[in-house]
């Protein structure tokens, strides 16, 4: 399994400012993908990132509300804009091998 | 919409009960996975399942995909504090590529 680093670990942003959250893994993999866990909650898939194309976001997720990048094959990040509270949340990336997926420890987004 | 449901969603038990639960869908899945996650951690992978009728047992968790591949179950036997934590299922449609629909998570409770 892959080894998955998240950066920052934890953030507090004033409303209405944005934060690119880092995601950095151990070998390359084509595969990358972004989610969104809302307190008590289950995981929400924002988008995937494959590495040569646009990422592809899931319906309630926009381009410009979540900008992404994906340079390399060991490397994306994701940008949460113009914050509002509902967006804090921790985010998540993961790396797929086929049906399996890997987690990063997640970024703590709390927006005030 | 939810794909996956799990139940139930809270459970709290004594060391040494056994336990099970369980993850529906209306949905056929062409893979399900069961995860693990603890506070301020990511889920950590414990099992893929693939074929209908499949069972996996890693030490004392046993796991089975429905024969129809529409439903899953992690039993637990002589549970231990050290099993407490979020267990989440999420799975993988024809339609979802090897995006990962998640369930809304067991949250378990073992007490000494």
């Amino acid at each position: 399994s892959a080894v998955i680093s998240q950066k920052p670990s934890r953030d507090i942003c004033q409303r209405g400012t944005s934060l690119t959250i880092q995601c950095q893994v151990d070998s390359q993999v084509t595969m990358m993908f972004w989610y969104r866990q809302q307190p008590g909650q289950s995981l929400t898939l924002i988008a995937t990132a494959n590495q040569g194309s646009e990422a592809t976001y899931e319906s309630g997720f926009v381009i410009d509300k979540f900008p992404i990048s994906r340079p390399n094959l060991t490397f994306s990040t994701l940008t949460v804009s113009n914050m509002s509270p509902e967006d804090s949340s921790i985010y998540l990336c993961s790396v797929g091998g086929g049906y399996e997926q890997y987690f990063g420890p997640g970024t703590r987004l709390t927006v005030t | 919409t939810q794909l996956l449901e799990q139940s139930p969603q809270f459970l709290s038990i004594q060391e040494g009960e056994n336990l099970t639960v369980y993850c529906n869908s209306s949905s056929v899945f062409s893979s399900l996975q069961w995860y693990r996650q603890e506070p301020g951690e990511g889920p950590v992978l414990l099992v893929t399942v693939v074929t209908g009728g499949e069972v996996k047992k890693l030490k004392r968790l046993t796991f089975q995909f429905g024969d129809a591949r529409k439903d899953s179950s992690l039993h637990i036997t002589a549970a231990q504090p050290g099993d407490t934590g979020l267990y989440l299922c999420a799975g993988t449609t024809s339609n979802s590529g090897y995006a990962l629909n998640f369930g809304k998570g067991t949250s378990l409770l073992v007490t000494p």
